[in-house]
């Protein structure tokens, strides 16, 4: 069974360049996570999704954040303009049901802005 | 506000001997917490889980213990091998499962 699998790997931008991320998760989980994790800390919720319904985003910065997850699989997470601060890690992750489950993480995406 | 305290320093410990990770929270009350390593370069795996009703759970060489009184879940790997060698996370949500909080997470190093 594939795991979830995001893109890209890294990604190295200018401040105030847009970015995206993209995720897809492992099929048949209906709930999604995005998180942020910065260098020797863990990671911080930044929206959660149940199906196509974003349940929790209280954590994501909507000034210049934004996500989506067309039809309940695939997500994608903007940032437009990005700042020095938002270099961290880009952790996606699915569930099959509730967060009570085990979440299953992707690899990441290195963000780095310059 | 909410708060969870992993061991803020690296633990080294000889291999073969067990090792102990500490988790402490503050201001949340947790229907369930939840282990889970992180490799570098990787995104965390999934160890264990126990819920607020549990005072231990096991598998494997690994074993879990959550104390609401005081607060605390501590992590115990017995005959420890250099590939345990990782950061841990503990991760508390409530019932609802509406707050997710991670810890810093602890690096364990295992020398042989």
């Amino acid at each position: 069974e594939a795991g979830v699998v995001q893109s890209p790997r890294y990604k190295i931008i200018e401040k105030k360049q847009p970015v995206a991320f993209w995720c897809n998760p492992i099929s048949g989980h209906n709930t999604l996570y995005w998180y942020r994790q910065n260098l020797g800390q863990g990671p911080e919720l930044l929206i959660r999704y149940e199906n196509e319904e974003a349940v929790d985003d209280s954590q994501l910065p909507k000034d210049r954040f934004s996500a989506e997850r067309l039809k309940g699989v695939d997500s994608t997470l903007k940032i437009q303009p990005a700042e020095l601060g938002d270099s961290a890690v880009y952790l996606c992750a699915s569930s099959a049901r509730h967060s009570y489950n085990e979440q299953f993480f992707g690899p990441g995406t290195r963000l780095t802005v310059l | 506000s909410q708060k969870i305290e992993q061991n803020s320093e690296a633990l080294n410990i000889q291999e073969g001997k067990t090792a102990t990770l500490t988790c402490n929270y503050t201001n949340y009350s947790p229907a369930y917490l939840q282990w889970y390593r992180q490799d570098p370069g990787r995104g965390p795996v999934f160890l264990l889980l126990i819920r607020e009703n549990e005072k231990e759970k096991r598998k494997e060489r690994l074993k879990v213990t959550f104390d609401t009184t005081l607060k605390q879940s501590l992590f115990h790997i017995t005959a420890s091998q250099p590939a345990d060698s990782a950061t841990y996370l503990c991760a508390l949500a409530d019932s609802s499962a509406s707050k997710i909080i991670f810890g810093s997470g602890t690096r364990l190093s295992i020398r042989p």
